[in-house]
């Protein structure tokens, strides 16, 4: 599988505020990648497939102008959580599916 | 919408013991796969079933996927507490060559105690 690194990996910014995670693809040309939201003691579900060069795909209750997708080459993706809230507060993990899925180590944040 | 449901939720039990992990679902896959997750990490990799009725075994683990690729489970031998985490299965729609997106499981959080 591709290796995947992901950053930050904790994050702590302050309520209207917006914060950038990055996912980059460190060895594989990535066309597609994916962002997962997952709560405390919850599984991940599918925010949105990133597509290189091209507008995001986004899951369903997904709100888009909330979580902006760009994937502005193959070997980086970045989702920015504008105007965070509390209710953002949650870990989110980025992947690239190549031979299997290789999952980023995720980031915490937390909305205060 | 696929949905994956995993059973059970939780598992507490201890060293030495065995246990099975189900993961069901209406839809067919064309792949499943389980992972482990550790707190505040991604999940990784355990394994990929593409066949209907295909047992893969990885040491004390052993997977297999339902006859009709509708269903999965995962069976671990003499548990150690080193296999604490919570598991997941996910679906996959479409060739793993492809970047086909996973819909997860709801996850089994399982705990071994010495």
């Amino acid at each position: 599988g591709a290796v995947v690194s992901q950053h930050p990996s904790r994050v702590i910014c302050k309520s209207g505020t917006s914060v950038k995670i990055e996912c980059r693809s460190l060895d594989f040309q990535a066309t597609t990648m994916f962002w997962y939201r997952q709560f405390p003691k919850q599984s991940l579900m599918l925010m949105a497939t990133s597509n290189e060069g091209s507008k995001a795909t986004y899951e369903q209750g997904v709100e888009k102008d909330k979580f902006l997708i760009n994937h502005a080459s193959l070997t980086l993706s970045t989702l920015t959580v504008t105007s965070a809230h509390p209710e953002d507060s949650s870990f989110y993990i980025c992947s690239v599916g190549f031979r299997g899925y290789t999952f980023g180590s995720g980031t915490r944040l937390t909305v205060v | 919408t696929q949905l994956l449901e995993q059973s059970p939720q939780f598992l507490s039990i201890q060293e030495g013991e065995n246990l099975t992990v189900y993961c069901n679902s209406s839809s067919v896959f064309s792949s499943l796969q389980w992972y482990r997750q550790e707190p505040g990490e991604g999940p990784v990799l355990l394994v990929t079933v593409v066949t209907g009725g295909e047992v893969k075994k990885l040491k004390r683990l052993t997977f297999q996927f339902g006859d009709a690729r509708k269903d999965s489970s995962l069976h671990i031998t003499a548990a150690q507490p080193g296999d604490t985490g919570l598991y997941l299965c996910a679906g996959a729609v479409g060739h793993t060559g492809t970047a086909s997106k996973l819909t997860f499981g709801t996850g089994t959080r399982l705990q071994v105690t010495l």
